[in-house]
């Protein structure tokens, strides 16, 4: 099982800066996204394909990496964007997913 | 739009058994994989298995491996997941969610798994 190891477990800042989540695996992955969930709601898709934005994401969340290591970056924080954040990986066929313990993004 | 309703969660003794449903609207749900994904309390997200658009493919997670069955109704849009030998574990909101670009682009609310005697 490819393991998915998110850093940093806590994250905490102020509105207006830069957020820089990791997303290191246990060994190469072809396919990686990132997902934003609230309090009481269903994780949200934010970036496929390690560096794509789902449709309606605003710009400011960016995604990056290849092979084991992946970042995801929101350039500048809105208070809407104090969550939790996951990274999410998919296997060829058949498919098996795993997803990261989370980071969790704080004021 | 898109739309993903689950159904069937409560609270079931350990080693009992439930059965949940998604029922979809839409989209094109004959033509996609599914999956159901599950969320302890205060945890993080846990993916439970995968169904290819026909059910000729299925894929499970170790943890549920043997104990849990996934289904589908296309004549329904219907999404199934037959749970058995139910343990305290196992206690967790239970979502579909529809597959897109090796990712997950919608998910139904949730239903709430309990599993405690």
């Amino acid at each position: 099982e490819i393991v998915l190891t998110q850093s940093p477990a806590t994250l905490s800042l102020s509105p207006g800066e830069r957020a820089t989540l990791s997303c290191r695996a246990s060994q190469s992955v072809p396919y990686l996204a990132w997902y934003q969930q609230k309090s009481g709601q269903a994780p949200r898709l934010l970036i496929h394909g390690a560096s794509n934005r789902a449709a309606g994401i605003p710009a400011r969340f960016s995604g990056s990496g290849s092979g084991t290591d992946f970042t995801l970056t929101i350039s500048s924080l809105e208070p809407e964007d104090f969550a939790v954040y996951y990274c999410q990986q998919r296997t060829n066929w058949p498919p098996e997913i795993t997803f990261g313990q989370g980071t969790r993004l704080e004021i | 739009q898109v739309q993903l309703v689950e159904s069937g969660g409560g609270v079931v003794q350990p080693g009992g058994s439930l059965s949940l449903s998604c029922a979809a609207s839409g989209f094109g749900f004959s033509g996609l994989g599914m999956h159901w994904v599950r969320q302890a309390p205060g945890k993080g997200v846990e993916w439970v298995t995968f169904i290819q658009y026909d059910g000729s493919t299925k894929s499970y997670a170790d943890s549920v491996k043997g104990r849990f069955t996934v289904s589908r109704d296309n004549s329904q849009n219907t999404l199934f997941l037959q749970m058995n030998s139910l343990r305290p574990d196992d206690t967790a909101v239970y979502y579909c969610a529809k597959e897109w670009e090796n990712s997950f682009d919608f998910w139904g609310q949730g239903t709430l798994v309990t599993v405690s005697s």
